[in-house]
């Protein structure tokens, strides 16, 4: 499959404070991405999407941006809250709607 | 909202046996549903995509005969474990594509512990 991959696995924001979480794709086909929120022996849970027709969107404290010239996106989260603390993963999606996640950043807000 | 169930959510046996683990959509009809595992600690692999009334298509690496998918209704897909060995011990978590209006949902994941 495609190869989805995060730059930093680990970070630690203060509460309040603006994170930023990196993904890095290699299928230059890819066509949507998602960016999800996992929480200890959860499932994923949705928080954003963008279609590779746009570079940004944003939602309610989050923004994706998206740098197909790179094959790059990120997730920005406004005035990081504790209840943001989780893993993050970016999954790219292909035509058949197949998801291939990367590896995860774990975001710890400390307060 | 739509709900994807996963039944059982935690799951025990013994290492030779197999077990059943079941992906359901709730309140949408889901013709594709996909089969994942993950490792603690590490991000969600896919294993399968699962379409109804057809054979699943598997991932490369993935064997066919040791995870068995059936997705016989539209509302419905099981991923049997064949066999079970320790290192199949994971959390496995299903999605759902809604039939009606493409959007994905995901299960709450099982946790196979295989002694």
């Amino acid at each position: 499959g495609e190869s989805v991959g995060l730059h930093l696995p680990t970070l630690s924001v203060q509460e309040g404070d603006n994170s930023i979480i990196n993904c890095a794709y290699s299928n230059s086909a890819s066509d949507y991405f998602i960016w999800y929120k996992q929480e200890s022996g959860k499932g994923p849970q949705f928080i954003i999407d963008i279609r590779s027709n746009m570079d940004k969107r944003q939602g309610q404290r989050v923004t994706v941006l998206l740098n197909k010239t790179v094959k790059h996106l990120s997730l920005q989260i406004a005035a990081t809250q504790p209840g943001d603390s989780a893993v993050y993963f970016c999954a790219e999606a292909n035509t058949g709607n197949q998801f291939y996640f990367g590896t995860g950043t774990s975001l710890t807000v400390i307060p | 909202g739509a709900v994807v169930s996963q039944h059982p959510s935690r799951v025990i046996c013994k290492s030779g046996t197999s077990v059943k683990i079941e992906c359901r959509s709730l309140d949408f009809q889901a013709t594709t549903m996909f089969w994942y595992r993950q490792f603690p600690k590490q991000s969600l692999m896919l294993m399968a995509t699962s379409n109804e009334g057809s054979k699943a298509t598997y991932e490369q690496g993935v064997e066919k005969d040791k995870f068995l998918i059936n997705h016989a209704s539209l509302t419905l897909s099981t991923l049997t474990v064949t066999s079970a060995h320790p290192e199949d011990s994971s959390f496995y978590i299903c999605s759902a594509i809604a039939t009606n209006t493409g959007e994905l949902f995901f299960g709450e994941g099982s946790r196979l512990t295989v002694l």
